[in-house]
């Protein structure tokens, strides 16, 4: 059974640039949430995918959008980085998109963005 | 106000002493509860998860949930330094999609 993987690990962007984070959900697992990360900080809802559809959403501009793939792979872009992005993103899996959730939630070893 | 709440530490425990970590969440509708440990440096992972009123026991960790007070808290006995990381806690709103709210978590350091 393969755990969810994450890239690229770290990358360096500047202001104004977009940016593509992957990622691959642990075997089995249906939906993809994507969370980000500031130091010191708990992770903070972005959005989750479930069955291809985004499935819910949190406080996050439109410019940070995704995608979810046939075979539940996901990808997180941000367009117009800002300073505020850099961040630890950590993409997670989990069974059951649209059941009362359980919350069991597998992490990614996350993707490190700085915004210079 | 957060929708869930802790003191973010450093909790300083001595080795073989009993850890309390303490949680609390604004949303009444919040169903599930869970306790993820954090390395620094590294993603979290679940330890923890409870459902309902009272206690809940896995090897040196206990989980207790108080929906009455919106209360959750994490007991880690006979702490170990291996224990040293930041510890969050997570709640899921029942209804639609599982949105789950970390608290910003608790620093927990065990003094060797």
């Amino acid at each position: 059974e393969t755990g969810v993987t994450q890239s690229p690990t770290h990358l360096i962007k500047t202001r104004g640039q977009q940016v593509t984070l992957r990622c691959s959900s642990q075997s089995g697992h249906n939906t993809v949430s994507w969370y980000q990360q500031a130091l010191g900080q708990g992770p903070q809802f972005i959005f989750q995918y479930y069955r291809e559809e985004e499935n819910g959403r949190g406080n996050f501009p439109p410019r940070f959008s995704g995608l979810q793939f046939p075979n539940y792979s996901s990808e997180l872009n941000v367009n117009a980085l800002e300073l505020d992005d850099s961040a630890l993103y950590l993409c997670a899996s989990s069974l059951s998109g649209r059941a009362v959730g359980t919350g069991e939630l597998f992490f990614g070893e996350g993707s490190r963005l700085t915004v210079l | 106000q957060k929708e869930v709440e802790q003191n973010s530490g450093p909790l300083s425990v001595p080795e073989g002493a009993i850890a309390s970590l303490n949680c609390t969440y604004s949303d009444r509708g919040s169903q599930s509860f869970f306790w993820y440990r954090q390395y620094s440096g590294k993603s979290p992972e679940l330890i923890m998860s409870i459902y309902s009123n009272g206690d809940k026991e896995d090897g040196r960790f206990t989980a207790q949930l108080n929906k009455a007070s919106q209360y959750v808290s994490l007991l880690i006995r006979d702490s170990q330094p291996s224990d040293s990381a930041t510890y969050l806690c997570a709640a899921v709103h029942s209804g639609g999609y599982q949105k789950v709210t970390f608290g910003t978590g608790t620093k927990l350091q065990v003094i060797p």
